[in-house]
């Protein structure tokens, strides 16, 4: 089954410094997103990403927070400044289209900020 | 007020049990329903969509009712390894394709 997979697993980072998540979705999709979870705390949305441009973000990503798809398969999240709150569960997502179909999602990649 | 609503429990259930969560969202113009499974630390994935003529996958039925907003899942005759948390999801299409969670409800099937 095909799958969206992520790197790193793990990462500690010091604050202030930048981050960057890497996610390759699933091949024939279309629709990219990012999620986190804060440890203890449910699953958020980041934003979603259509067309090499961002079409939905939350309020969570704000100027700190970028996305990009730098070639035809790698979707990465960068976090310009890491603040302690950063710390959480970094899911990637990816859909084949927008309406109706179901978002499948990485294992995650764990951001410690220090 | 919380978009998805949901008992955080946990439910301590034996097994063979049936257990039944519920949940509601406060979005009326909500469109899709889902409810997704997340192990400890590890990512969310599908359980089953929500249809609004209700619908069985197996052991597990999910229910929707859209007058009162509410969802629920019923799992019948659990098993061990259906402990986990489980996720009310909900998709607003005018809010893009978006996903808004519930903050789970926490299963444990115990011998």
């Amino acid at each position: 089954e095909p799958e969206v997979t992520q790197t790193p697993s793990h990462q500690v980072t010091q604050m202030g410094q930048e981050v960057i998540l890497r996610c390759v979705p699933i091949s024939n999709h279309l629709y990219f997103y990012w999620y986190r979870q804060i440890l203890g705390q449910k699953v958020e949305f980041l934003v979603s990403f259509y067309n090499n441009e961002i079409s939905e973000k939350s309020e969570i990503f704000d100027d700190q927070f970028s996305v990009e798809r730098p070639d035809g398969s790698n979707f990465t999240l960068k976090i310009r400044s890491t603040k302690l709150e950063d710390s959480a569960m970094y899911f990637c997502a990816s859909s084949e289209d927008r309406a109706r179909n179901t978002i499948y999602f990485g294992e995650g990649s764990w951001l410690t900020v220090v | 007020r919380k978009e998805v609503e949901q008992d955080p429990g946990p439910f301590n259930v034996p097994e063979g049990a049936t257990v039944a969560f519920n949940c509601t969202y406060s979005n009326s113009a909500s469109q899709s329903f889902f409810w997704y499974r997340q192990d400890c630390r590890k990512e969310p994935k599908l359980l089953m969509s929500v249809y609004s003529s209700g619908n069985e996958d197996g052991r597990f039925t999910a229910q929707l009712n859209r007058a009162s907003q509410y969802i629920s899942l019923l799992i019948r005759d659990s098993k061990l390894s259906d402990s986990a948390t489980y996720l009310c999801v909900v998709n607003s299409y005018n809010a893009g394709n978006m996903l808004t969670f519930g903050g789970g409800t926490r299963l444990m099937v115990k011998p």
